[in-house]
């Protein structure tokens, strides 16, 4: 499977723990993408990468929050001192740059913070 | 702000009748919208896009109509099929923007097609 694939699957972690999540993109994509999806809610972007630049982030971002993707190929994102309101579904998606809509999507992230 | 909206949580059809997913969008500079599909615990899964410049796509079953002047667009399925129940998610971008693959997502319509 040359998918976009996401680690881990489930993480539950208490409140004011560090939590890192992995993405790995489909090979030949050089754009990444973070998203964060809530119930009832559609993804929301939270920022993007072109190989290992970071290009944008959003103000739902806060400085708790940090991105990485060293060498252009996977990503970490690393939430510290968790909240409760950061309990979601953590989307990783992946694009070439020159058909960057079309975004492919891994399984996520679910995150509950205790 | 709610820039792209689907005000109908969720929609139930027969099967092999038409399905029809609304979408909204107040943001003007949007010039490219996408529906995704979305099984329970996978990513979703792109679908069909539209471009401005454009008012209808079609492919397969699948058809997506733009309503620029109304900022409106709709997603028909037909036949619809009970393997069509996913959730479904409208999204736009400004392509010719600095923010070009930023996709802003609406809440997403529940689609259920009994058999």
């Amino acid at each position: 499977d040359t998918g976009v694939s996401q680690d881990p699957r489930h993480k539950i972690t208490k409140r004011g723990q560090n939590v890192t999540f992995r993405c790995d993109p489909i090979s030949e994509h050089n754009r990444l993408y973070w998203y964060r999806q809530t119930l009832g809610q559609g993804p929301e972007f939270l920022t993007y990468f072109q190989n290992e630049a970071q290009l944008e982030k959003s103000r739902l971002l806060s400085d708790r929050f940090s991105a990485e993707r060293p060498k252009g190929s996977f990503s970490t994102l690393e939430i510290q001192r968790t909240e409760q309101g950061d309990s979601a579904m953590y989307l990783c998606a992946s694009s070439l740059v020159q058909n960057q809509e079309t975004q492919y999507f891994g399984p996520g992230t679910r995150l509950l913070v205790l | 702000d709610q820039q792209v909206k689907q005000n109908s949580p969720s929609l139930s059809v027969q099967e092999g009748r038409i399905s029809i997913l609304n979408c909204d969008y107040t943001n003007s500079m949007f010039d490219y919208f996408l529906w995704y599909k979305k099984y329970p615990a996978e990513g979703p899964t792109f679908l069909i896009s539209i471009s401005s410049i454009k008012d209808k796509n079609e492919d397969g079953r699948f058809t997506v109509f733009l309503n620029k002047s109304a900022k409106h667009l709709s997603l028909h399925i037909v036949p619809s099929q009970p393997g069509d129940s996913a959730v479904y998610f409208c999204a736009a971008t400004n392509a010719g923007g600095t923010s070009y693959g930023k996709l802003t997502f609406g809440q997403g319509t529940i689609l259920t097609v009994h058999p």
